[in-house]
């Protein structure tokens, strides 16, 4: 079973530039999810998808940070402009299902790491 | 928001010991737990989960042991081998949908 994918690997920008990255899912995983790791710290989720919908973004900073999966597989998130503070790894994770108890194991991506310089 | 350490940041154990990674967490509400696995360079690996209905879960050389009235969430790796060597994370959610994550506990296994 191919894992959940991932690119770039690695992106340098400057701050006040766009970034996007992508991500393609396990397939037939329903739920997909993009955080943010910053460096020491534990992922964040910005945004979760189920199918096409947006299920909870509540912690995407949405002035400057937009993400869609517009057929349900492929989704791409994307930031404009980007500030020194997004640097981070930027993780995508696939699930089965989602909600209640069991919501499902996710599976990540081996993640973007961004730097904003 | 949610609120889920770690108490330490760093373990160094001998291979062939047993190790043990603790992680609290302060929403009683959380009902389902989870424990991650993250070498350098990958995203987090599922280890094991369990339930609020459930204080003890084992899997292959790991066992999660959940402790509701303290709060408190501990993970197991029995016999402790170089490959174990990573950062643990534990991660929360009460609604199944937002899954809040500890700051990590770097394990080292010294050979």
């Amino acid at each position: 079973e191919a894992g959940v994918a991932q690119s770039p690997r690695y992106k340098i920008i400057e701050k006040r530039q766009s970034v996007a990255f992508w991500c393609n899912p396990i397939s037939g995983h329903a739920t997909l999810y993009w955080y943010q790791q910053i460096l020491g710290q534990g992922p964040k989720l910005l945004i979760q998808f189920q199918n096409n919908g947006v299920v909870d973004d509540s912690q995407l900073p949405k002035d400057r940070f937009s993400a869609e999966r517009l057929k349900g597989v492929d989704s791409t998130l994307k930031i404009q402009p980007a500030k020194l503070e997004d640097s981070a790894v930027y993780l995508c994770a696939s699930s089965l299902t989602s909600g209640g108890a069991w919501a499902g194991e996710q599976y990540f991506g081996p993640g973007t790491r961004l730097t904003v310089t | 928001g949610e609120s889920v350490g770690l108490h330490l940041p760093t373990l160094s154990v001998q291979e062939g010991d047993n190790s043990i990674i603790n992680c609290a967490y302060s929403n009683s509400a959380s009902d389902y737990f989870i424990w991650y696995k993250q070498e350098s360079g990958k995203g987090p690996q599922f280890i094991i989960d369990i339930r609020s209905n459930m204080d003890k879960r084992q899997g292959q050389r790991v066992t999660v042991l959940l402790n509701k009235t303290v709060k408190h969430l501990s993970l197991q790796i029995a016999a402790t081998q170089p490959g174990d060597s990573a950062v643990y994370f534990c991660a929360e959610t009460h609604t199944g949908n937002q899954f809040y994550f500890g700051t990590g506990t770097s394990l080292t296994v010294i050979p």
